[in-house]
């Protein structure tokens, strides 16, 4: 089981770039990193996921090394709405298919004016 | 298009009944996955279902819990007997496979509390 462990909380300003690294040091060869963002009485939210090297979508980063065993999520510009936690994942294959993904406590990002 | 639904979003009960947690998954997506969350803490993998089969329960914590996807779609959460213990967020997520790095997509949960 590949677990994972991440600060338990940051704080930041609007209009910072905010980066929440994650420790993954057991992965296997085929899991992937993904990354969820969860507000309040909400279910979580997918933000990003990768293999290695660096992805980039529509609201986020995510670099990874060459050796899997970490991996950065980077929020460019965090507003005021981007104060929730975020979970750093590596989802296991389960035996019949599928993938189980095992939460942390993740991290508490605060943002501030 | 819609998301994954789930109902009740709010149920209170009895210590001891039994109740029913209902998970409408994306539609198409033929992977579904309940997981529980206690307060203050990550989501904790329950059940997975391939289509219409329990593909993993491993995360099922004892026998009072059981789940349901008879047509492959819509999944029923049962657990019977209900303790205080069982008070949590059930968090019902579907993926459009079941394949390595699939997407997860959840429900915003039913917040169970018992009485």
């Amino acid at each position: 089981l590949a677990k994972t462990t991440q600060p338990i909380s940051m704080d930041s300003y609007e209009g910072q770039e905010v980066n929440i690294t994650c420790s993954h040091n057991n992965i296997a060869t085929n899991d992937y990193i993904t990354w969820y963002q969860q507000f309040p009485s909400q279910g979580p939210r997918f933000i990003i996921q990768g293999y290695k090297t660096k992805v980039t979508n529509e609201v986020a980063s995510l670099f990874i090394p060459a050796d899997r065993k970490s991996s950065t999520l980077s929020l460019p510009r965090v507003s005021l709405s981007d104060t929730a936690v975020y979970y750093c994942l590596v989802a296991e294959g389960l035996t019949g298919g599928g993938n189980k993904l095992t939460f942390g406590t993740g991290t508490q990002l605060k943002v501030e004016l | 298009g819609a998301g994954v639904s789930q109902t009740p979003s709010n149920k209170v009960t009895e210590k001891g009944k039994y109740v029913e947690l209902r998970c409408d998954p994306i539609s198409g997506h033929t992977a579904l996955y309940w997981y529980r969350q206690s307060l203050g803490q990550g989501p904790e993998f329950l059940i997975y279902f391939q289509g219409t089969g329990a593909a993993d329960d491993s995360g099922l914590p004892n026998d009072r819990f059981f789940a349901v996807r008879p047509e492959g779609s819509v999944s029923t959460l049962k657990i019977q007997r209900t303790e205080r213990g069982d008070s949590a967020v059930y968090l019902c997520a579907s993926s459009l496979a079941s394949g390595r790095g699939e997407t997860q997509y959840f429900g915003p949960g039913t917040r169970l509390l018992v009485l």
